[in-house]
């Protein structure tokens, strides 16, 4: 099984600044990588798929990079409404879909 | 807009079954552009996917779950629905159902719509 490793476990920025979050798989997923954003009480949300894609709806602040096993997700300026729990995901050894464990990004 | 609703009870015993209903509304569930899937998160914990299913019945199932795991549609209702038979504590979680692209023959392994959750508990 592919095991996603999600870092930092928790990240704490102040609004306006960068934010960069990581997802490393322990073999190559390809592109096969979504990440969504979770809030308290609210369902996931699907912020980018296939690595890089942006799902509709999502801000242009929010890209997704990377390919093989190192991916990163980037929110170039937080706004307060950013700061949730974020998942990548990915497609395990058919059939399977396996999460990372996640990363809190907290207001500093 | 396409919204999903979970439903079904709150409570269940150990060793008894989990069953949950998703109702699809604002699109058909008989479209032959998506799957339809159900994942879970412990309280406190990360993301787990369950199973999915197209609208013909064909199924995918988490192979960690699949001895326990029933899923099933009904078109006509614009349902689809999870058993999950003898239960322990550690099956207490929010379950959420999703949608998933197809890709090719295939669900794709991202969810683009999802429920807002339901929460069961397993405890007698």
């Amino acid at each position: 099984e592919i095991v996603l490793t999600q870092s930092p476990a928790t990240l704490s920025l102040s609004p306006g600044e960068r934010a960069t979050l990581s997802c490393r798989a322990s073999q190559s997923v390809s592109s096969y990588l979504a990440w969504y954003q979770q809030k308290p009480g609210q369902a996931p949300r699907l912020l980018i798929y296939d690595a890089s894609n942006r799902a509709t709806g999502i801000p242009a602040r929010f890209s997704g990079s990377g390919s093989g096993t190192d991916f990163t997700l980037t929110i170039s300026s937080l706004e307060p409404e950013d700061f949730a729990v974020y998942y990548c995901q990915q497609r395990s050894n058919w059939p399977g879909y396996t999460f990372g464990q996640g990363t809190k990004l907290e207001i500093k | 807009q396409l919204q999903l609703q979970e439903s079904g009870p709150g409570l269940v015993k150990p060793s008894e079954t989990l069953s949950l209903t998703c109702t699809v509304s604002g699109g058909s569930i008989s479209s032959s552009s998506y799957y339809w899937g159900w994942i879970r998160q412990p309280p406190g914990k990360g993301l787990e996917w369950i199973g999915s299913i197209y609208y013909s019945g064909s199924t995918y199932y988490n192979p960690s779950l699949k001895s326990r795991v029933t899923i099933s549609v009904d078109t006509s209702k614009n349902q689809f629905s999870l058993k999950l038979s003898s239960v322990t504590a550690a099956d207490t979680a929010v379950y959420y159902c999703a949608r998933h692209p197809r890709a090719g023959w295939n669900p794709s392994y991202y969810m683009d719509v999802w429920g807002k959750g339901t929460t069961v508990t397993v405890s007698s």
